[in-house]
């Protein structure tokens, strides 16, 4: 069955470092999404992507947040400059559009900002 | 603005015993509903949803759930669980529309005593 594919698994990183984390979405998947976990909460939204734009940001996702899909597989988060309260499970998912869901999360990333 | 609550932040319940988690949801356009499931250290995996149709939506490992309009709910049960089915379930709803985010509940931590 085809997967998201996320890495690294885990990630450590200083406060004010910029961090980028990396998503292989299905191939035939057209929308993506990343979500972030802060440990022990719920699971929030944080963008959408469709079509090389942002269809779709949280407040969450303000001007430290930035998404790209450079190569056409790969789907990224960047966060700027890392404060400790970015330290979270992050998750991409990727859908394939048309009508009715069908989401395929991936195992996500743990970010430890120090 | 879609809203899903899940009351209940842990339960607790002996092996082989019955278990509902309770999920309400809250909307004034028709939703998806879906529940996924996070064992310890993993990703989120769905676990079943509903589209339409039949209001009992069951998945392969023996959980089923209802959906219940009037109530706006959709509860997961299981007739006896196993120590296996130690997780943490999120209740999540998504707009009828192509692109649409999920919206998570604070999730369920479900903990089977032996």
């Amino acid at each position: 069955e085809p997967e998201v594919t996320q890495t690294p698994s885990h990630q450590v990183t200083q406060m004010g470092q910029e961090v980028i984390l990396r998503c292989v979405p299905i191939s035939n998947h057209l929308y993506f999404y990343w979500y972030r976990q802060i440990l022990g909460q719920k699971v929030e939204f944080l963008v959408s992507f469709y079509n090389n734009e942002i269809s779709e940001k949280s407040e969450i996702f303000d001007d430290q947040f930035s998404v790209e899909r450079p190569d056409g597989s790969n789907f990224t988060l960047k966060i700027r400059s890392t404060k400790l309260e970015d330290s979270a499970m992050y998750f991409c998912a990727s859908k394939k559009g048309g009508t009715g869901p069908g989401y395929t999360f991936g195992s996500g990333t743990r970010l430890t900002v120090v | 603005a879609q809203s899903v609550t899940q009351l209940d932040s842990q339960v607790p319940v002996f092996e082989e015993a019955p278990v509902e988690l309770r999920c309400n949801y809250s909307s004034s356009v028709s939703v998806y509903l879906f529940w996924y499931v996070q064992y310890p250290n993993q990703g989120l995996q769905l676990l079943l949803k509903y589209l339409s149709g039949s209001t009992l939506v069951e998945s392969i490992n023996g959980f089923e759930a209802e959906f219940n309009k009037s109530q706006t709910s959709f509860h997961l049960r299981k007739p006896s669980v196993h120590i296996s089915d130690t997780a943490e379930y999120f209740c999540a709803v998504s707009l009828m529309n192509r692109d649409d985010k999920i919206i998570f509940g604070k999730g369920t931590r479900l903990h089977i005593l032996p």
